[in-house]
């Protein structure tokens, strides 16, 4: 069966610093890939998606970038963390655009 | 812009009750339809999907759909203090992206 790590659980980062969180899926080939964020008591936002390795696309404009570097790994990064980008964010995974998506752990950011 | 709409709750119903959570979409060219549980500090699991107008049992759960009414509802049998948690109505668009509604938090009262 397939399934999603994602890492670090929690993570307290200073404004202005770089951010790397990285999601691996096990079990399945070629999976699409998600980076969502929750803001508190907020829906899920889209942040990027991935068909294929090296391809990524963005969802909103923002401080953020997204990888994907092998065929199940995932990357979300940052040059530069703003208090704006605390949340909590959450890796997923579907086999195909129209399937359900499931979903990582999550890692909750907070920025000071 | 698409949207997808829930009332935020809490819905409190007592243990061993259906528990009916509500969730409406604008956009008519909505394919497929998804609830998500999600516990406090937890990421959302999935519970339930449907694609076709009707009903669709699984478990204690059934979810719902309306296309012409542009609804989904979900309804939890025999409720549980362990169903205690925030209902996430997600609804994919022509262009297969997820939309999200803020969730329905529901408590089963012992």
């Amino acid at each position: 069966s397939q399934t999603i790590h994602q890492w670090p659980a929690t993570l307290v980062q200073p404004v202005g610093s770089p951010l790397s969180l990285e999601c691996t899926v096990e079990g399945t080939s070629n999976p699409n890939l998600y980076w969502y964020r929750q803001a508190a008591g907020r829906g899920l936002q889209l942040l990027f998606y991935s068909v294929g390795i090296g391809q990524i696309s963005s969802e909103v404009p923002q401080n953020l970038s997204a990888s994907r570097p092998q065929d199940r790994q995932f990357i979300l990064s940052s040059k530069k963390l703003l208090l704006s980008d605390s949340g909590f964010y959450l890796c997923a995974w579907s086999l195909r655009s129209n399937q359900p998506q499931h979903f990582g752990d999550g890692t909750r950011l907070s920025i000071l | 812009q698409k949207e997808v709409e829930q009332n935020s709750g809490p819905l409190s119903v007592p243990e061993g009750a259906i528990a009916s959570l509500n969730c409406t979409y604008s956009d008519r060219g909505s394919q497929s339809f998804f609830w998500y549980r999600q516990y406090s500090g937890k990421s959302p699991e999935l519970i339930m999907f449907i694609y076709s107008n009707g009903d669709k049992e699984d478990g204690r759960f059934t979810a719902q759909l309306n296309k012409a009414s542009q609804y989904v509802s979900l309804l939890i049998r025999d409720s549980q203090p362990s169903d205690s948690a925030t209902y996430l109505c997600a609804v994919m668009d022509s262009s297969y992206k997820l939309i999200f509604g803020s969730g329905t938090r529901l408590l089963v009262r012992p």
